[in-house]
């Protein structure tokens, strides 16, 4: 079983829609989650970090279920832009941030 | 501009020829580390260095070297290239006490 898993998509969504992604993890011990953007054949960015209450930075929505090991990621009123695959990234749980695990990311594709 | 550049972005070599990736950034970070990224499996680190000639074993990190004689930089070296070394390579750089790594643009390498 992979520590980090994502469903691959592609989800595709009308502009205005909105998109939920769930990633689930292995490690129990895990402390650490964040989801990245890439855009196609470009590298990773920083999306946003998620905390335990959760979190929201404009349309998007981070959440933590530590009981069932996922967490997820809400976008509101989707963008064409929003177009890229989104990456769950999960720490070892025994290397703080040096051994980030990263999941193999979700396709979303935002049509007019 | 903070950034991290890698050289060279797309090289095709033949097996067992070495070659050398390099990557160097500009934002005085103390950790570096080194991911190949193909389809289906997402980001896998490599090899990673939390400080100058500090350097430890990621999840693959086989066929591969790295050295880290100056903050700055962190080549990665494969030695014997073979056809299963054919991937996405990204180099990538943090901060102390966050987890929020800076990619560089990454570099394409086929091996025939």
């Amino acid at each position: 079983r992979k520590e980090v898993e994502q469903d691959p998509g592609p989800f595709n969504v009308p502009e205005g829609a909105t998109v939920a992604f769930n990633c689930t993890y292995s490690n129990s011990a895990s402390q650490s989650f964040f989801w990245y953007r890439q855009d196609c054949r470009k590298e990773p960015k920083l999306l946003m970090s998620v905390y335990s209450s959760g979190n929201e930075d404009g349309r998007f929505t981070a959440q933590l279920n530590r009981a069932s090991q996922y967490i997820s990621l809400l976008i509101r009123d989707s963008k064409l832009s929003d177009s890229a695959t989104y990456l769950c990234v999960v720490n070892s749980g025994s290397g703080g941030y040096n051994k980030l695990i990263f999941g193999a990311g979700t396709r979303l594709a935002v049509h007019p | 501009e903070a950034q991290v550049t890698q050289n060279p972005r797309y090289l095709i070599t033949v097996t067992g020829k070495k070659l050398t990736v390099t990557c160097s950034q500009n934002m005085n970070h103390e950790y570096m580390s080194w991911y190949r990224q193909d389809p289906g499996l997402g980001l896998r680190q490599i090899y990673y260095s939390m400080n100058v000639e500090v350097t430890d074993k990621g999840d693959v990190p086989e066929g591969y070297k790295v050295s880290r004689k100056e903050k700055r930089n962190f080549p990665l070296i494969l030695e014997s290239p073979s056809p299963n070394q054919t991937s996405l390579y990204f180099c990538a750089s943090r901060g102390r006490g966050t987890g929020e790594l800076f990619f560089g643009e990454g570099s394409r390498l086929t091996v025939l």
